[in-house]
């Protein structure tokens, strides 16, 4: 089983539409969890942390089951230039430690 | 938020040869992190990068393959050595400023092969 499992898509949205997307993870002792996007031949970017609380930034919501090892990705009002791969990542240890990534979900955001 | 600096961006190399990339951090950085991404694929870890000791290098990565420097802390290479087509890939580094969220990506090297 992979550390970190995403649906790899792709999701083809029309522009304004609401997408999700999930991910899970098979190490109970994580403890950083984070969103990276990723463009077509383009270094990955962090996008948002997850928090166990649940945290926003604008039309981005992100969420976090532990008790499920499962995390969230919304995103609300699709914009085209929301089209990329999105990363789900989880670090084990403390902030300097190593991420593990999942392969990615590629979002294509149409009109 | 931190930047880093990767170079080359790209190169075409011929099997048998060996390519160094470099990174350049703006920040002091305690770790930096070599990834590898193969296409249509997300990114493998291959080695942490410490100052002052060895890199330590993930299953299925060898130090005779990928010999990494860490003279500093806001430098570091990742040398692919006698490649081959398989070497053929964007190789990443990337590293984590201190009171800064999430990690930051140097721009990538494309490497091709033949």
């Amino acid at each position: 089983r992979k550390e970190v499992e995403q649906d790899p898509g792709p999701f083809n949205v029309p522009e304004g539409a609401t997408v999700a997307f999930n991910c899970t993870y098979s190490n109970s002792a994580s403890q950083s969890f984070f969103w990276y996007r990723q463009d077509c031949r383009k270094e990955p970017k962090l996008l948002m942390s997850v928090y166990s609380s649940g945290n926003e930034d604008g039309r981005f919501t992100a969420q976090l089951n532990r008790a499920s090892q499962y995390i969230s990705l919304l995103i609300r009002d699709s914009k085209l230039s929301d089209s990329a791969t999105y990363l789900c990542v989880v670090n084990k240890g403390g902030t300097a430690s190593k991420l593990t990534f999942g392969t990615g979900t590629r979002l294509q955001v149409t009109l | 938020s931190a930047v880093i600096s990767q170079k080359p961006s790209r190169d075409i190399c011929q099997r048998g040869t060996s390519l160094t990339i470099q990174c350049q951090v703006d920040s002091q950085v305690t770790m930096m992190f070599w990834y590898r991404q193969q296409p249509g694929q997300s990114l493998t870890l291959i080695a942490t990068a410490n100052q002052g000791s060895e890199a330590t290098y993930e299953s299925g990565f060898v130090i005779d393959k990928f010999p990494i420097s860490r003279p500093n802390l806001t430098f570091s290479t990742l040398t692919v050595s006698n490649m081959s087509p398989e070497d053929s890939s964007i190789y990443l580094c990337s590293g984590h400023v201190g009171g800064q969220r999430g990690y930051t990506f140097g721009s990538g090297t494309r490497l091709t092969v033949v």
